[in-house]
């Protein structure tokens, strides 16, 4: 499978919005709602932050937001703070019990 | 508290082979399916295997069939990973994850840190 394409570079300021798109095929993203998010901070484990397309698990602040129309999800950031700066990755289920991870976005907080 | 710790990574020739080990502790290891995750410098990751509860099923990306084979000990609470017939673009930082529940759904709730494999040609 090829990697989801995701923007390589978002930016916002503290308090702003910013959205991560992340587009697949009806392989992946659009034939599944096996759909996940992971924020990295280099150096550090990745986290899961959203997963079936839009839910958030425990500990996750309620300004991260994902969406999906056909084949594209998307990350929304709302209420931008410093700590957020960091790579965000989506991932789907892509069939045959197989995964495929998106190209990475890198967010900036100006 | 979850804890994932990655280890064996190194520096192998192209042919060579490495086994690498993740030590879980703060969760009961035994009720979670588990998955290996690589990511190559300036890429995204990408998924490489995983392996149910009691290690009967295990499955692999394409392009480590064959080559690399996931396995797990419940008794010392470790996953691993065998990788042999090592290629240059195997290089990557290698993080062992956990399921997000004890129902199988494909999601990577728990990362190590991750350990580093350079293979070179």
């Amino acid at each position: 499978q090829s990697a989801l394409t995701q923007p390589r570079s978002v930016s916002g300021s503290p308090g702003q919005s910013v959205t991560i798109s992340c587009t697949g095929t009806s392989s992946d993203v659009g034939g599944y709602n096996y759909v996940s998010w992971y924020q990295h901070h280099p150096g550090k484990a990745p986290k899961l932050m959203i997963y079936d397309v839009s839910k958030r698990p425990s500990g996750v602040p309620d300004r991260f937001s994902g969406s999906k129309s056909d084949n594209t999800a998307s990350l929304t950031i709302s209420g931008l703070q410093a700590e957020d700066e960091a790579d965000y990755y989506c991932c789907s289920y892509a069939g045959n019990y197989a995964f495929v991870f998106g190209t990475g976005t890198k967010v900036t907080v100006l | 508290e979850v804890q994932l710790v990655e280890s064996g990574g190194d520096l192998v020739q192209a042919g060579g082979s490495l086994r690498l080990s993740c030590a879980a502790s703060g969760f009961t290891f035994s009720s979670y399916w588990m998955y290996w995750v690589r990511q190559a410098p300036g890429e995204g990751p990408v998924w490489l295997s995983r392996i149910n509860t009691d290690g009967t099923y295990t499955s692999h990306a394409d392009s480590v069939k064959g080559r690399f084979t996931i396995s797990r000990d419940n008794a010392k609470n470790t996953l691993y990973l065998q990788m042999n017939s090592l290629r240059a673009e195997d290089t990557a930082i290698y993080y062992c994850a956990r399921e997000l529940g004890t129902v199988v759904r494909g999601y990577f709730a728990a990362w190590g840190q991750g350990t580093l494999v350079t293979v070179s040609s």
